[in-house]
């Protein structure tokens, strides 16, 4: 049973498109977070969520929306793709906001 | 503001060498302390945690002490094998719901 698992693993897709990627978690944790891993492999956060209400957004277009329905899903969302959006996001849960984090596989999002 | 950093690589060591990867961080306060692991086409994995000054944390062979005087927590094994080649990342936590990473560190083994 995958702890923290996101998809699609990879997405393609032209400038200017609308597109999502899913997480889901099913270790009863209360936080999850949405990280940006570049092709440095430089790991940067950019939100942060705690009981469903964003607690972090660390200076992200307001192209990217996130979304929480539930403890278990953090879903991020992102309008009008450009080349720069391109970057492996990876989607984590930790128990509390000090703990150390559980990280799905990755999706790897390449704009063209 | 509170940042890590960490040696840069690559690096590249034969089986059975010995390991350090250094980790120094700033920081206002008194984090938790982690190494991340990740290997190709994966999502990180937690290697090993020290919550405060003077703990040890270790898994898998791996070692690091949380030193608060040098603000320090290098990564260490004594012998490395092929299966660790990976990318290892230091990171902290101040429990404001980030963990801020390192740049990582890419290490090499080879037969």
């Amino acid at each position: 049973d995958t702890a923290v698992s996101q998809t699609p693993k990879y997405l393609v897709t032209q400038m200017g498109n609308d597109k999502s990627i899913k997480c889901e978690q099913n270790l009863g944790h209360d936080t999850m977070y949405w990280y940006k891993q570049d092709s440095k492999k430089f790991l940067k956060i950019m939100f942060s969520y705690n009981n469903k209400e964003l607690i972090i957004n660390e200076t992200v277009p307001n192209r990217f929306s996130p979304k929480s329905p539930d403890k278990a899903h953090l879903n991020l969302h992102i309008n009008s793709l450009e080349l720069g959006d391109s970057a492996v996001y990876f989607c984590a849960s930790s128990q509390d906001g000090r703990a150390e984090a559980f990280f799905g596989q990755g999706t790897r999002l390449t704009v063209v | 503001g509170d940042s890590v950093t960490q040696m840069e690589g690559p690096v590249t060591l034969s089986e059975e060498a010995f390991l350090t990867i250094n980790c120094t961080y700033t920081a206002t306060g008194y984090p938790s302390l982690f190494w991340y692991v990740q290997y190709p086409g994966e999502g990180l994995q937690l290697l090993l945690k020290a919550t405060k000054a003077d703990d040890k944390g270790s898994n898998k062979g791996f070692e690091a002490t949380y030193r608060k005087e040098t603000t320090s927590f290098h990564l260490e094994k004594g012998s490395v094998q092929v299966s660790d080649s990976a990318v290892y990342f230091c990171a902290l936590n101040f429990g404001g719901f980030k963990t801020i990473f390192g740049a990582g560190t890419r290490l090499f083994v080879k037969a």
